[in-house]
């Protein structure tokens, strides 16, 4: 089981660029790593999926270091509707079930002006 | 879009009563699964589906159960609710390895 870990919470402010990273030291070869955005009263929403280097999309950016052991959600440019709980995702579906599938506590970014 | 909708939003039941959840999703979806949001814990796998009839305890299966009988429908049972299962309860479903979408959440109360 891939253990992730994420800092508790985060303060940015608007028009900056935003890190956040996830441990997950234990993570297995098969694991992909994906990130989730969750506003209040909502679902998680899907922002980007990786397995090694840079995976880059329309909202942010993935960077994920060669031994794969922690990655980093790039947010650019962010705006007061970036505030919300971010999660990392790390596991496989196709290989050991949903067991393997394990977000971390998640980290609540707050953007001011 | 993909819909992933969940049969109640707020609910409020009695410690012993048994509860049914569910959860509906309409883009033909191997993959459904059940997590609970605690503060603090973030989501915790319940249970997970990857075919009709066919299903794989979580991370805490413990005082749940599910129900797979068509592709579309993945239910949550609990067979005789506990307050320390209030929480938050999500439904998501995917294809094969793809992204999960998740529907709104039922935030359950036991009393």
């Amino acid at each position: 089981l891939a253990k992730t870990t994420q800092p508790i919470s985060m303060d940015s402010y608007e028009g900056q660029e935003v890190n956040i990273t996830c441990s997950h030291n234990n993570i297995a070869t098969n694991d992909y790593i994906t990130w989730y955005q969750q506003f209040p009263s909502q679902g998680p929403r899907f922002i980007i999926q990786g397995y090694k280097t840079k995976v880059t999309n329309e909202v942010a950016s993935l960077f994920i270091p060669a031994d794969r052991k922690s990655s980093t959600l790039s947010l650019p440019r962010v705006s007061l509707s970036d505030t919300a709980v971010y999660y990392c995702l790390v596991g496989d579906i196709l290989t050991g079930g949903g067991n393997k599938l394990t977000f971390g506590t998640g980290t609540q970014l707050k953007v001011e002006l | 879009d993909v819909k992933v909708t969940q049969s109640s939003r707020y609910l409020v039941k009695r410690t012993g009563e048994k509860v049914f959840l569910e959860c509906v999703q309409d883009m033909d979806h191997e993959n459904m699964f059940w997590y609970r949001q605690d503060p603090g814990l973030g989501l915790r796998l319940i249970y997970f589906s990857y075919d009709v009839k066919m299903k794989e305890k979580g991370d805490i299966p413990e005082g749940y159960s599910v129900s797979r009988e068509k592709k579309e429908r993945f239910s949550l049972i609990l067979e005789s609710a506990s307050t320390n299962q209030t929480s938050m309860y999500l439904c998501a479903s995917s294809f094969l390895r793809d992204t999960q979408y998740f529907g709104p959440g039922t935030r359950l109360t036991v009393l």
